[in-house]
Order: C-alpha cells, then structure tokens, then sequence
C-alpha cells in the first residue's frame, strides 16, 4: 500500500536562511508526487509536482523538491525563508490510476525573525 | 469566485444532530473527494466520487455518507455527529487520471466542525 511519511512536525528556521522538509513515500513503482502548502485558515495550494523526467522540480514560491528513487524520497526545499512561508507543508503520493492523493502528517513550518 | 465551494465555512453542533456539509465547483472536474484534516495526522480521505454514479470509500468512512447530486455537487453527511468528528473537513476535485492529467486535487478553503 501506498503510504507517506514526514519525519518532522515542527520546523523552525531564521528568516532568510535555507530549509529543507523531508518526505520519504513507499510505493513499488515511480509514484506521482505533491507539495501542497496550507496558510492558517485557508486550504491547501500546490506547491510542486513530479511525475517524470527531471528529477528536480521548480514550484511556487521559490521552492524546489528532488526526487530521490534510491531513498524513496521527495524532500523541499528553498534557498531563503520569508515570514510568510510560515505554514503547514504536506507532502502526498499518487501511486496508480486509482486517482486518489494519500498525505504525510504535515510539517508545521515556524519562521523567526 | 473560488473553483471549489464549501458551505457552511463554520459551524457548531450538537451530538446526536445530523449535519451536512456541501461542496460545489466549477472546475468541470468528474472527479470529487472528502477528506478530513486533524492536527498530527494530516488529511485522510472520507469518500470519493469519480463520476455521478460512482461513489467509493475512503479509510475512514465510518460514520459518514455523502450524495452526488450532481457532477458538480458531492455533500457529506454525519447522520448523527459525535464529538470525535470535531474535525477540519476539505472537498477537493481533480481531473482524470492520466493521459496528461496528474491527479493534482484542487482544494476548497474547508468546513470547521465542532460538535460538543
């Protein structure tokens, strides 16, 4: 069965220095991959998305993500933290054509002054 | 006009109450879905509905129905809510999968539940 882990639910970072959110999946085959981000009270905007070819992936925002097969993972990441990067940061996985996205628990992502 | 609807944005009940939460979208997308989001365990899918006639389980259906009324209608239903459905509930659509579409869901801004 397909499943998505992310190791860390909270993350604190200084504004301006880099992050990484990490995303290891399991899934037998080369799985379709999500970055979606959720503001406080608002719903969930994709960031990125992998489903073939290069395997690093410009989204929104600034962010990118590599897809690692040999780690099973799809790890974010952005150079620079802005306040308002401040967020949950889900991480999803769509293994087949069922169609159905399955989500990691969520990164809270805190940023500091 | 946001894509995906959700009515109503908020609401408090009781247990016991039957409650329904409705979602429209004019994305023209066949496909519609239900999950529910609680701190800690990200979102887990309630139903979904990948055409008119064609209602599926998610895993964590219990408690819960929906109805598609329409292709662009797909409510939920807690025929008799209890305290632990206390939950961030989001509609969500997307296209087919495959042939160029990647399944990437488009959410609406969610239902805030509470039943006391």
């Amino acid at each position: 069965a397909q499943s998505v882990t992310q190791p860390d639910i909270h993350i604190t970072v200084s504004e301006g220095a880099s992050l990484e959110l990490r995303c290891n999946y399991s899934y037998g085959a080369t799985p379709y991959l999500f970055w979606y981000v959720q503001s406080p009270g608002q719903g969930l905007q994709l960031l990125l998305k992998y489903f073939s070819g290069d395997t690093l992936v410009q989204g929104i925002k600034g962010f990118e993500a590599e897809f690692k097969r040999s780690q099973s993972s799809f790890n974010l990441r952005k150079p620079s933290v802005h306040w308002s990067d401040a967020a949950e940061y889900f991480c999803a996985v769509n293994g087949g054509r069922g169609g159905k996205l399955i989500f990691g628990q969520g990164t809270e992502l805190s940023v500091k002054p | 006009d946001a894509d995906v609807t959700q009515t109503p944005r908020n609401r408090i009940t009781k247990t016991g109450k039957r409650i329904m939460l409705e979602c429209s979208q004019t994305k023209g997308h066949d496909r519609m879905y239900w999950y529910r989001q609680d701190p800690g365990l990200g979102l887990r899918l309630i139903y979904y509905s990948f055409d008119v006639k064609d209602i599926n389980k998610g895993e964590i259906s219990d408690g819960y129905s929906v109805s598609r009324q329409a292709q662009a209608k797909f409510s939920l239903s807690l025929e008799s809510a209890i305290p632990n459905q206390t939950a961030l509930y989001f509609c969500a659509t997307s296209d087919f999968f495959g042939q160029g579409a990647t399944g990437e869901l488009f959410f609406g801004e969610g239902s805030r539940l509470t039943v006391l």
